[in-house]
């Protein structure tokens, strides 16, 4: 079975930082990957698929990147309401999620 | 309005069985594949099954394998699981979800509706 790994686990960042989480495919998986976020006490939210294809209403500064094993989501200015953990996800046949990456304001 | 809306769940003991339910409305379900995902207290989230369109082709997580069942009625639009033999590591938010445009679980595509849950406990 493939396998997704994030890192890292946890961050804390300042307000308009630039954040950067990472996602890594035990076997190349193409661009079949998304991106959700959690808030604390709600559901998960989908934010990218196809590895960087915005979901509509996503606001701009979330953007996704790569192709085979690795990928990235990026966060371009970090804002209060984007405290949350955020889970990559394969979807080429069983979905496998990562173990989720917490992130926190400073 | 686009809602996925689950019940059924409860506490149960361990060997014990339960079966959950999805409502779909505001879609049109049976151009979809739909999916199970769980999460346990303060972990992440787990994939659990998935169904295609036509209940033609699923997939189970090696963790419930032969004690989970999924099935789906189109003409209800309705999703459900049923889980026999349950296991105190089964306790967990019991989540249905919504292929974004892919009426095939196995060559799918990203979750794009979820439902707000159902808890299922299991302990005696």
């Amino acid at each position: 079975d493939i396998q997704m790994t994030q890192s890292p686990s946890s961050l804390s960042a300042s307000v308009g930082d630039r954040v950067t989480i990472t996602c890594r495919a035990s076997q190349g998986i193409s661009n079949y990957l998304a991106w959700y976020q959690q808030k604390p006490g709600k559901v998960p939210k989908l934010l990218i698929y196809a590895a960087s294809t915005l979901q509509s209403g996503v606001p701009s500064r979330f953007s996704g990147s790569g192709s085979g094993t690795d990928f990235t989501l990026t966060i371009s200015s970090l804002q209060p309401e984007d405290v949350a953990t955020y889970y990559c996800q394969k979807y080429n046949s069983a979905r496998t999620f990562g173990q989720g990456t917490k992130v926190e304001i400073k | 309005e686009v809602q996925l809306v689950e019940s059924g769940g409860g506490l149960v003991q361990p060997g014990r069985s339960l079966r959950l339910s999805c409502a779909a409305s505001g879609f049109t379900f049976d151009d979809y594949a739909m999916h199970w995902v769980r999460q346990a207290p303060g972990k992440g989230l787990e994939w659990v099954s998935g169904i295609s369109w036509n209940s033609g082709s699923i997939g189970y997580a090696d963790s419930v394998k032969g004690r989970f069942t999924i099935s789906r009625d189109n003409a209800k639009n309705s999703l459900y699981l049923q889980m026999n033999s349950l296991r105190a590591e089964d306790t967990a938010l019991y989540y249905c979800a919504k292929d974004r445009s892919s009426s095939s679980w196995y060559r799918g595509d990203a979750f794009d509706i979820w439902g707000q849950g159902t808890m299922v406990t299991v302990s005696s």
